[in-house]
């Protein structure tokens, strides 16, 4: 089966900084790849989310990058603001197929 | 949130009762997710349902019961709480025709005292 992880849990960056949040995924078959931020008391929200056939998408001050070799996933944030503090899930899936896996979640911070 | 509700959005219960908690779409999807949410751990899949009385287990399915005995609503049932069971449960809908993403309702949180 899937197993997804991240690779810190926590993550704090400077206003106007970019983050980079990471995720590692284990099954060659996996094909979708979706990115959630989740606020404090509310459901996961998506973000972006990229196919196997991408290398790199890029959406609204967001980018995700998908290195199929290493079965590794990253989501970068450009000029991180307050707003941008939750936490995020990477979800991991098969096309077609009837679940996801999620990682555990990285909580970034936003210092001012 | 996509026209997800979750309800309640809070409870707290004994031990040994039974306990049933709600989502309901207005999206039509096929495909709907219960997950539990605990610190060190994520989301892990509980049940979900591929349609109207058809569901299956997930990771940790065990102590919970489901039901869809409509396309709208899928029921999550603790048949008798444990303290272990105390977390946060979110439901999702997903539509796997068109491959998208799941949306999330906003979460029951459930204490088991």
């Amino acid at each position: 089966g899937e197993s997804v992880g991240l690779h810190l849990p926590t993550l704090s960056v400077q206003e106007g900084d970019n983050s980079i949040i990471n995720c590692a995924y284990s099954n060659s078959a996996s094909d979708y790849f979706i990115w959630y931020k989740q606020e404090s008391g509310k459901g996961p929200q998506f973000i972006i989310d990229i196919r196997s056939n991408m290398d790199k998408r890029q959406g609204q001050r967001v980018t995700v990058l998908l290195n199929k070799t290493v079965k590794h996933l990253s989501l970068q944030i450009a000029a991180t603001q307050p707003g941008d503090s939750a936490v995020y899930f990477c979800a991991v899936g098969i096309q077609g197929a009837q679940k996801l896996v999620f990682g555990q979640g990285t909580r970034l911070t936003i210092n001012p | 949130d996509a026209g997800i509700t979750q309800s309640p959005r809070h409870k707290v219960t004994e031990t040994g009762t039974p306990v049933t908690l709600r989502c309901h779409q207005t999206e039509n999807h096929r495909y709907m997710y219960w997950y539990r949410q605990d610190p060190g751990h994520g989301l892990r899949l509980i049940h979900y349902s591929y349609g109207v009385k058809d569901t299956d287990k997930g990771e940790v399915s065990d102590g919970y019961s489901v039901s869809r005995s409509k396309t709208e609503d899928f029921l999550l049932t603790l048949e008798s709480a444990t303290s272990s069971q105390t977390s946060v449960y979110f439901c999702a809908i997903r539509d796997r025709t068109s491959n998208t993403e799941a949306f999330f309702g906003q979460g029951t949180r459930l204490t088991v005292v």
